[in-house]
């Protein structure tokens, strides 16, 4: 059983769409990451969220973390070809004990 | 400094022989982590080193994986006998405190 879970698994969207993601957990974090991770590459960090509520912006990617730690989201607005990839949330669970969830692979059509 | 690199980029072995891993994290971070990563699925964790202290092993990590950081910058993750399921992306990442983990290119490993 996966400590985060990640929604929707895969998803398939046109350019210029919308979509959101979503990492939801039952443990609470000291702090949550997103990656984007593309074919036989590592995970590239993307943000840090550390305080319960906070909202970060990246250009068209806004995060968001749960008041309670435990949740956060991801959104992409005016999805393009190049954001395509496994996005993947991770949370400092127990002081660097670090757990990944399994990802949402995402295809954007142009 | 251009991150953190690995090496090999990939290797590929027979059951039973012993292999190993490298990792050069970015230089002035003091903590160090490995993990494995299958298809379909998030990177899980293996072991973490802050400097030269490994401070915490996953169960994955069985008797056949050993890893090291000798003098607190670059590490090795070894793994004797391998066996068919070792096959996977094995990736390190470094980081100083909650700044998130800068991850290296991983390396791929199959075993015949």
């Amino acid at each position: 059983t996966q400590l985060l879970e990640q929604s929707p698994q895969f998803l398939s969207i046109q350019e210029g769409e919308n979509l959101t993601v979503y990492c939801n957990s039952s443990s609470v974090f000291s702090s949550l990451q997103w990656y984007r991770q593309e074919p036989g590459e590592g995970p590239v960090l993307l943000v840090t969220v550390v305080t319960g509520g906070e909202v970060k912006k990246l250009k068209r990617l806004t995060f968001q973390f749960g008041d309670a730690r435990k949740d956060s989201s991801l959104h992409i607005t005016a999805a393009q070809p190049g954001d395509t990839g496994l996005y993947l949330c991770a949370g400092d669970y127990n002081n660097n004990d670090m757990r990944f969830g399994a990802g949402t692979r995402l295809t954007v059509k142009p | 400094d251009t991150g953190v690199s690995q090496d090999p980029r990939h290797k590929i072995t027979k059951r039973g022989q012993n292999v190993t891993f490298r990792c050069d994290p970015i230089s002035e971070h003091n903590r160090l982590y490995w993990y494995r990563q299958t298809l379909g699925q998030g990177p899980e964790f293996l072991t973490y080193f802050q400097n030269e202290a490994q401070l915490e092993k996953s169960r994955l990590l069985s008797d056949r994986f050993s890893a090291e950081r000798p003098k607190g910058s670059f590490s090795t993750l070894e793994i004797q006998r391998t066996e068919q399921g070792d096959s996977a992306m094995y990736l390190c990442a470094s980081s100083s405190h909650l700044v998130g983990q800068f991850f290296g290119p991983g390396t791929r490993l199959t075993v015949l």
